[in-house]
């Protein structure tokens, strides 16, 4: 099964750049590195998806070595609303398509 | 419809009553999945299904946890004979064809059991 490993909590202030690394060294030749964000007692909520090198949107930009063992999330500019527990997604390596999470990052913005 | 609906939001229920959660997903969404997230712990991987079909079971906990979605809409999650390590929160998701798109979260259902 595909385990990933990320830090389990980090602190930041607010317009700081925060960079949060998940490592994920069996992931498949198919599988997309995905990251959520979830706030207390709501659902996880989509940020980024990508498979390789860099992604970027409107939030938040996704850097992936060639080795694909790793990936960074990149937040520009934390606000205070940006505290919640950060998520990297793969799917799993073998052949059932599982998806896991991974243990989660809770980043803490201070004002 | 807009988004994905669970209900109820809240259940609690005696030890060894049977209960049953239910998803909404999103109309044009062909794979819903369903995880149970404890306090402080990270979503865990039940089941998913693909349309009707149900290609992965092996994440549910045991054989009291079972999941349906006869028309490949609707799902429902059953736990028979509860018991008080089932407390948790429920969580349905769904996502286009394809296991590994963005998933759209519903609101969870969180289930006490006395």
């Amino acid at each position: 099964l595909a385990k990933t490993t990320q830090p389990i909590s980090m602190d930041s202030y607010e317009g700081q750049e925060v960079n949060i690394t998940c490592s994920h060294n069996n992931i498949a030749t198919n599988d997309y590195i995905t990251w959520y964000q979830q706030f207390p007692s709501q659902g996880p909520r989509f940020i980024i998806q990508g498979y390789k090198t860099k992604v970027t949107n409107e939030v938040a930009s996704l850097f992936i070595p060639a080795d694909r063992k790793s990936s960074t999330l990149s937040l520009p500019r934390v606000s205070l609303s940006d505290t919640a527990v950060y998520y990297c997604l793969v799917g799993d390596g073998g052949a059932t398509n599982k998806l896991i999470f991974g243990t989660g990052t809770l980043l803490a913005v201070q004002p | 419809g807009a988004g994905v609906s669970q209900s109820p939001r809240y259940k609690v229920t005696k030890r060894g009553q049977d209960v049953t959660l239910r998803c909404d997903p999103i109309s044009s969404h062909a794979t819903l999945y369903w995880y149970q997230q404890a306090l402080g712990q990270g979503p865990e991987f039940l089941t998913y299904f693909n349309y009707e079909a149900q290609p992965d079971k092996s994440g549910l906990p045991s054989d009291r946890f079972s999941a349906e979605r006869p028309e490949g809409s609707i799902s429902t999650l059953t736990i028979q004979r509860t018991e008080q390590r089932d407390s948790a929160m429920y969580r349905c998701a769904s996502s286009s064809a394809g296991v590994g798109n963005e998933q759209f979260f519903g609101p969870g259902t969180r289930l006490t059991v006395l």
